[in-house]
């Protein structure tokens, strides 16, 4: 089993619509997780990071279920701008260092 | 502005030729971090470093190098030894070690070998 699955999409979603992604992860040991926002052919950068209790960031929300181990993102109102892929980024303090999913692509479409 | 810079952009390399990217930081931060992207595929941690004069290696090391002589720089070398070096390379930093503390990107460079 991949340490990281995530769906690689693409979701193709109309502006508007509530867009999720789930992405599982095979380390239960995993302590610290985040979601990164990269642009084509652009650098990663930190949408959010995922706490136990599930966080909200505007129209963002992110959540971790450590029993079935996966993330979730939630979009709501989705805007052309958020077209990007996204990546589920873990930490594992045994490993010591992050682990990125491959990503899922999304296009929001006027 | 404080960020991470990267250079050269595009690189181009013949093989056999060894070639070294640059990666400065004027963040402040102790830890650096060299990653490489495939299509398709997840960022891989190629080296790291959590202080001057001492890094680690990641999954990927062979067929790179690295030094850490300075607090604000972190270059990596390719060299011939590495049998696919096509790709795109990420320097990122962040304030201490990799678990809680957001890590910052720089822009890339984009390999290729002719």
């Amino acid at each position: 089993r991949k340490e990281v699955e995530q769906d690689p999409g693409p979701f193709n979603v109309p502006e508007g619509a509530t867009v999720a992604f789930n992405c599982t992860y095979s380390n239960s040991a995993s302590q610290s997780f985040f979601w990164y926002r990269q642009d084509c052919r652009k650098e990663p950068k930190l949408l959010m990071s995922v706490y136990s209790s599930g966080n909200e960031d505007g129209r963002f929300t992110a959540q971790l279920n450590r029993a079935s181990q996966y993330i979730s993102l939630l979009i709501r109102d989705s805007k052309l701008s958020d077209s990007a892929t996204y990546l589920c980024v873990f930490f594992s303090g045994s490993a010591r260092q992050l682990t990125f999913g491959s990503g899922t692509q999304l296009t929001v479409l006027p | 502005d404080g960020g991470i810079t990267q250079s050269p952009k595009y690189l181009f390399r013949k093989e056999g030729q060894n070639v070294t990217l640059s990666c400065e930081q004027n963040l402040n931060h102790d830890a650096m971090y060299w990653y490489r992207q495939d299509p398709g595929q997840g960022l891989r941690l190629i080296y790291y470093s959590q202080i001057v004069n001492d890094f680690q290696k990641g999954d990927i090391a062979e067929g790179y190098s690295v030094s850490r002589e300075k607090k604000e720089s972190f270059p990596l070398t390719v060299t011939s030894a590495q049998k696919n070096p096509t790709a795109f390379y990420l320097c990122a930093s962040s304030v201490t070690g990799p678990g809680t503390d957001t890590q910052y990107f720089g822009p890339g460079t984009r390999l290729t070998v002719l």
